[in-house]
């Protein structure tokens, strides 16, 4: 079944200094969603892609949707400490459920 | 609208007790899922409805575990008896019939003893 594929798992950076996660899939997505996850908090959505080539920010952050719409990434600009956590992707909904990515945890080092 | 709900927060029993998580999804979401997360196995899903029916429950690792969602405010997750290997982060989420967003809630810390 489809299945996202995330790296790198771990990612320890000095605050300033850039961040990027891939995500990768095996098959064609109709769209890609990224989610956060906080130290002891829940995941919670940042943004979905669904076009091909998409990109779109938020503050320092950029999301890219590959023009084959088989991978994605985040890119984090200039890390600060509230960067820190679990970021995941996840495909569309497959018989309703989601794939997640195992997900990249980043720590930033004041 | 106050978000998925879930409780308790923590829970902490011992092994062979029952244990009962509940979770209120967010009113007018038609799916709701349930998650374990661990350091080693990261998130897993367990067990989706779909208006309240049980779609997806191939990931539910033993017949210890089983979920029921008697009406769309409205699900729980047993466990029993608990072991100690079932310490996890359990999440409930729920997503509405259009759009692919799921939301979460703020999850239960189980604690097997």
């Amino acid at each position: 079944g489809q299945q996202v594929m995330q790296i790198p798992q771990y990612q320890h950076v000095q605050e300033g200094e850039d961040f990027t996660t891939y995500c990768n899939s095996s098959t064609t997505l109709s769209n890609i969603q990224w989610y956060k996850q906080r130290p002891g908090g829940h995941p919670v959505f940042l943004i979905q892609l669904v076009k091909s080539g998409e990109v779109k920010k938020q503050k320092r952050l950029t999301f890219q949707f590959g023009e084959a719409k088989k991978n994605s990434s985040l890119h984090i600009t200039a890390t600060q400490t509230t960067d820190v956590g679990t970021y995941f992707c996840a495909g569309p909904p497959n018989a309703g459920k989601s794939t997640f990515g195992d997900g990249t945890t980043l720590t930033v080092k004041p | 609208d106050a978000g998925v709900i879930q409780s308790p927060r923590h829970e902490v029993t011992e092994m062979g007790q029952e244990v009962t998580l509940r979770c209120k999804p967010i009113s007018g979401h038609d799916y709701l899922f349930w998650y374990r997360q661990t350091m080693m196995r990261g998130l897993e899903l367990l067990i989706y409805f779909n208006n309240n029916v049980p779609i997806d429950d191939s990931g539910m690792p033993e017949d210890r575990f089983s979920a029921k969602m008697p009406n769309a405010s409205f699900s729980t997750l047993k466990i029993q008896p608990s072991e100690p290997r079932d310490s996890a982060v359990y999440f409930c989420a729920s997503r509405g019939q259009v759009g692919d967003i799921q939301y979460f809630g703020a999850g239960t810390r189980l604690s097997v003893l």
